[in-house]
């Protein structure tokens, strides 16, 4: 049973904004909503990491409504380079479950 | 951030073989470093949870004979790819945690394994 859903794949073009939402109907009290990013043959890596209302660092920001069933990453002017596989977890736990993710296709 | 290495990038043998990888934490202690497997085009799956000096805890389906782990060290987590076959091949990637921020783990560039 996936614990999270979202849309299988996006293509955006260069120097656009990039919203990608992630469906958590389920969120328990505790978990985190966490999002990583993967490129080809390479490991995925941590982008943001969130509770409640809205995180920014200096990739992304993540928001997120107070009933918490949802949040969406927010790619700033996104490039080339941002073409990769995003995941959204939720969970405390040590243990990550990865769900399909969603392969974001940046257009020049 | 920290930093998680592997070892080799990527490796070919023959079938019958065995293989080890190796999953290095080279800034950080890792008391729990994690192994996944991901095929072409798929999401990584969770092979199993490595705890130092103590029995890996593998995830159902996943045969713990087939692939020995051994985390010897805080430092260090090995997966052994015992008598590897043509669908073993694979992408293999450890990830180990450092404390800190909940639920974020760091990951190792992946292993490449490709079974003759």
């Amino acid at each position: 049973l996936a614990k999270t859903t979202q849309p299988i794949s996006m293509d955006s073009y260069e120097g656009q904004e990039v919203n990608i939402t992630c469906s958590h109907n389920n969120i328990a009290t505790n978990d985190y909503i966490t999002w990583y990013q993967q490129f080809p043959s390479q490991g995925p890596r941590f982008i943001i990491q969130g509770y409640k209302t809205k995180v920014t660092n200096e990739v992304a920001s993540l928001f997120i409504p107070a009933d918490r069933k949802s949040s969406t990453l927010s790619l700033p002017r996104v490039s080339l380079s941002d073409t990769a596989v995003y995941y959204c977890l939720r969970g405390r736990d040590d243990k990550i479950i990865f769900g399909k993710g969603t392969r974001l296709h940046i257009l020049p | 951030g920290a930093v998680v290495s592997q070892h080799p990038s990527r490796v070919i043998c023959k079938s019958g073989t065995s293989v080890k990888i190796e999953c290095r934490s080279l800034d950080f202690q890792a008391t729990t470093m994690f192994w996944y497997r991901q095929f072409p085009k798929q999401s990584l799956m969770l092979m199993a949870t490595s705890n130092e000096g103590s029995k890996a805890t593998y995830e159902q389906g996943v045969e713990k004979d087939k692939f020995l782990i051994n985390h010897a060290s805080l430092t260090l987590s090995t997966l052994t790819v015992t008598s590897a076959h043509p669908e073993d091949s694979s992408f293999y990637i450890c990830s180990a945690r450092a404390g800190g921020r909940v639920y974020e783990q760091f990951f190792g560039p992946g292993t490449r394994l490709t079974v003759l």
